[in-house]
């Protein structure tokens, strides 16, 4: 089951600053926040991931609450190439192994 | 970034035939690679666990003789459908494991869209 919760879409202006939220209230202390993209018709793509402290890269900034239970993936100026199903997984150890739990996602749509 | 290729990117064979997907990591080793099925307007739902040299692990559920998987070398790891049937078309993706600032981290493959008729 997916330990993530998501709003099912948003919308948001091109140009303007997109903030995405993500619920995780039974985050372990070893689980890790990963962010990933999936594109119409295309494998996933790697966004950002964090465990603690806020993190950024030339995508996207993770914003993660202090006490976990929740994350707001940035994306500072959405452009239309943005639109896409936005995933928020968290990495948790499974049976010895680390595994991805996807949840629904959610829908990007960016409006010109 | 690490890339991860699949080959080919879509199929369309007839009831009975056998499909076989190769997932490839183009720039780095990968002795972890996973296998995932995707239908319309769902998430991604992991299918096996696929470790070079070894047997693969399937999730429960996952028919290990209809979807065989292979990794034989570290850069290279094969999905074959088994006498695929109509409600074997799907999206299938597979990613490769890999390692960034202290966690493992998953690189995707394109998607290989099968259809069945």
């Amino acid at each position: 089951d997916a330990k993530t919760t998501q709003p099912n879409s948003m919308e948001s202006n091109e140009e303007e600053p997109v903030h995405l939220p993500c619920n995780h209230s039974t985050i372990s202390g070893t689980d890790y926040i990963h962010w990933y993209r999936q594109l119409p018709s295309q494998g996933p793509e790697y966004v950002i991931h964090g465990l603690t402290s806020n993190v950024n890269n030339r995508m996207a900034s993770l914003a993660i609450a202090e006490d976990r239970k929740s994350s707001t993936l940035i994306l500072h100026r959405a452009t239309l190439r943005d639109a896409a199903v936005y995933y928020c997984i968290l990495l948790t150890l499974m049976d010895s192994n680390y595994q991805l739990i996807w949840g629904a996602g959610t829908k990007l749509i960016i409006k010109p | 970034g690490a890339v991860v290729s699949q080959h080919p990117s879509w199929v369309i064979c007839k009831s009975g035939t056998s499909v076989k997907i190769e997932c490839r990591s183009l720039d780095f080793q990968a002795t972890t690679m996973f296998w995932y099925r995707q239908f319309p307007k769902q998430s991604l739902m992991l299918m096996a666990t696929s470790n070079e040299g070894s047997k693969a692990t399937y999730e429960q559920g996952v028919e290990k003789d209809k979807f065989l998987i292979n990794h034989a070398s570290l850069t290279l790891s094969t999905l074959t459908v088994t006498s695929a049937h109509p409600e074997d078309s799907s999206f299938y993706i597979c990613s490769a494991r890999a390692w960034d600032r202290g966690t493992e981290t998953q690189y995707f493959g394109p998607g290989t869209r099968l259809l069945v008729l």
